[in-house]
């Protein structure tokens, strides 16, 4: 079954405690991205990875890093997490970039 | 830089009536389109997409979107709602020209009453 798998779905953390959200996807997709989803405010791209070693900043990569060393998979690096990185994030693939993206289940980051 | 507006967060409906769901881009030049179906706790799906071949786009569930270049509007509409279709609803539009993201409109959540 064609899928994009978010981990952990769930975390509650502290500030400043490193965390890694990994996703993975199983299509060769070639394009993959993360983004947060806040209440109003839609969804809004953190990274996005054209290719393996190819990754770009969107438009709130602000406290976050992402490497893409295979391609199946594009780990979200939270290196000192705070407060307002609590948001429900996702992972989404696509063949290309302009093409409709597959999405994970979401995982919802709780930072205290 | 490109943005996508959804007129309205929050829609109600009543079963049978029609869903209408606005979506306004800001590029001068058509970019693609999506409309995509949250339900509680999932990702995104994909409902339809806009890629310049035809003007008025059919997706799944029965639901479909008119692109129109004058008015830089894709709406969204199905004709009798059904208590399945209560969902959060996000336009999201593509331009290679402002770099190859995805931009999401703010959402509009529709609540189906019986």
């Amino acid at each position: 079954e064609a899928q994009v798998t978010q981990n952990p779905r769930y975390l509650i953390t502290v500030t400043g405690k490193k965390l890694t959200v990994t996703c993975s996807q199983n299509m060769n997709h070639e394009y993959m991205s993360w983004y947060r989803q806040d209440p109003g405010l839609g969804l809004r791209q953190i990274y996005y990875s054209m290719n393996v070693e190819v990754t770009d900043k969107g438009d709130v990569p602000e406290g976050y890093k992402v490497s893409r060393k295979e391609k199946r998979n594009f780990p979200l690096i939270l290196e000192s997490p705070s407060p307002n990185q609590t948001s429900l994030y996702f992972c989404a693939s696509s063949l290309r970039e302009d093409q409709p993206q597959h999405f994970g289940d979401g995982t919802r980051l709780s930072i205290l | 830089a490109q943005s996508v507006t959804q007129l309205g967060s929050h829609v109600s409906v009543s079963e049978g009536a029609l869903v209408l769901l606005r979506c306004n881009y800001s590029s001068s030049v058509p970019p693609y389109l999506f409309w995509y179906v949250q339900y509680p706790n999932q990702g995104l799906q994909l409902l339809l997409k806009y890629t310049s071949a035809a003007t008025l786009v059919k997706g799944i569930n029965g639901f479909e979107a008119e692109f129109k270049k004058s008015e830089t509007s894709f709406h969204l509409t199905k004709p009798s709602a059904h208590m399945s279709d209560a969902a959060e609803y996000f336009c999201a539009a593509f331009l290679k020209a402002a770099g190859n993201k995805l931009t999401f409109g703010g959402g509009t959540r529709v609540l189906v009453k019986p």
